[in-house]
């Protein structure tokens, strides 16, 4: 199985921060990553996919990167922290099955 | 609009056996693989099996295989998960998701459905 390693498991940031959460992968997974957020009590909710393409409706200052020559390395950066950011944010690898996630990532009000 | 909504959770003994389902709507139902993942309480996200369109392909996490089951009813518009032999350890929210492609994202997630094992 792909073991999908995220960091920091959790952070403080004001608002207007510029947060970056990281995803490292154990093997190459190409650019078949995608980031969800999820808030208390609800679904996650697709930000990202296939490494650096927005979903439709999610704000522009949300933005995911990587994968380049490795496969393995990724980011996803909020540009501009809001109150409606805070959060939980989870990495998925989608190259494979098991399509394993990260461990999560709380983005907390400092 | 899409809409995923699961139900068929409750509580469970060890052992037992429980159904669940995920009724969809607003999109053409047999033209998506679909997902289930599962969380249990207060901790991360777990793929758990899905299923391509046509109900022809399913895959399992190695957790569940043997005990879990996926399957859709294209002329309901509905997924399944049939359950046995349940435990502890499959306490959790489950979660449905629609998915395009075999390696594409999850873009709809129902609202999940609280499955409790437990005597």
């Amino acid at each position: 199985d792909i073991q999908m390693t995220q960091s920091p498991s959790s952070l403080s940031a004001s608002v207007g921060d510029r947060v970056t959460i990281t995803c490292r992968a154990s093997q190459s997974i190409s650019s078949d990553l995608n980031w969800y957020q999820q808030k208390p009590g609800k679904a996650p909710k697709l930000l990202s996919y296939a490494a650096s393409s927005l979903q439709s409706g999610v704000p522009s200052r949300f933005s995911g990167s990587g994968s380049g020559t490795s496969g393995t390395d990724f980011t996803l950066t909020i540009s501009s922290l809001q109150p409606e950011d805070f959060a939980t944010y989870f990495c998925q690898q989608s190259y494979s099955t098991p399509q394993t996630f990260g461990q999560g990532t709380k983005v907390e009000i400092k | 609009e899409v809409q995923l909504v699961e139900s068929g959770g409750g509580l469970v003994q060890p052992g037992g056996s429980l159904r669940l389902s995920c009724a969809a709507s607003g999109f053409t139902f047999s033209s998506y693989w679909m997902h289930w993942v599962r969380q249990a309480p207060g901790k991360g996200l777990v793929w758990v099996s899905r299923i391509n369109g046509a109900g022809t392909s399913t895959s399992y996490a190695d957790s569940v295989k043997g005990r879990f089951t996926i399957s859709r009813d294209n002329a309901k518009n509905t997924l399944y998960l049939q359950m046995n032999s349940l435990r502890a350890e499959d306490t959790a929210v489950y979660y449905c998701a629609r998915v395009r492609y075999s390696s594409s994202p999850g873009d709809y997630w129902g609202q999940g459905t609280l499955v409790t094992v437990s005597s």
